[in-house]
């Protein structure tokens, strides 16, 4: 089994409906990330949590929301869903001892907004 | 702030061939840098890595990368690029616990 699942990994949906993107983890970190992957982009920071009571905004947080339910669990939700949230959606983790930021990746979560 | 540039978004090389991926960074102090790859409907898995101490490291998959301090560069290398490689690549600049900042990737072609 995967160290950092995510739920579900391909998801269609309609401009306007509500969306919650499920990851947990059983690494035993602390530092949980959600990432947003769109073509010729790279990777940007939509929210982080350092631990179960931290929650911070990345570089594009508007439109989105998260909640850190427990140690190994972080979901992501879009209230409203439109059409430019289409992309890929990555979960991570990692340790706060180690102090590195090496990330450990979910195999992703493929949103479609029409 | 830190930042991280990857200037070829498209790298297209033969099977056999050698592979340089190029990654510059921007960082007041001695970063902490990594490379990840990421095969298509996969996540993203780390290369290599490097913290401190032999600026030449090696990584899984016959990968090595080598940090210069003065060009302020971590290239990623491959003396022999086989079909499976094709993915796309990621350098990533994480100093300590600071957030890790991503370059926008480059995309691998390898034709047979």
């Amino acid at each position: 089994d995967a160290d950092v699942t995510q739920t579900p990994r391909n998801r269609i949906t309609k401009t306007g409906k509500r969306i919650m993107l499920e990851c947990s983890q059983t690494k035993g970190h602390d530092r949980m990330y959600w990432y947003r992957q769109d073509p010729g982009l790279g990777l940007r920071l939509i929210y982080y949590s350092f631990d179960v009571k931290d929650i911070n905004k990345g570089e594009i947080s508007d439109g989105y929301s998260v909640s850190r339910q427990a140690q190994a669990k972080f979901s992501l939700s879009l209230e409203s869903a439109i059409p430019n949230q289409t992309a890929l959606y990555f979960c991570a983790t990692s340790e706060t001892a180690q102090n590195t930021g090496e990330l450990f990746f979910g195999e992703g979560s493929r949103l479609t907004v029409l | 702030a830190q930042s991280v540039t990857q200037p070829d978004i498209h790298i297209t090389v033969s099977e056999g061939a050698s592979l340089e991926l190029r990654c510059n960074y921007s960082y007041g102090a001695t970063p902490y840098l990594f490379w990840y790859v990421q095969s298509p409907g996969q996540g993203l898995q780390l290369l290599l890595k490097y913290f401190s101490g032999d600026t030449l490291v090696q990584g899984i998959k016959g990968f090595e990368a080598e940090f210069k301090r003065s060009q302020s560069s971590f290239n990623l290398r491959k003396p022999s690029v086989h079909w499976s490689d094709a993915a796309e690549y990621f350098c990533a600049v994480g100093p300590g616990s600071y957030i890790p900042t991503f370059g926008r990737g480059t995309s691998l072609i390898v034709h047979p």
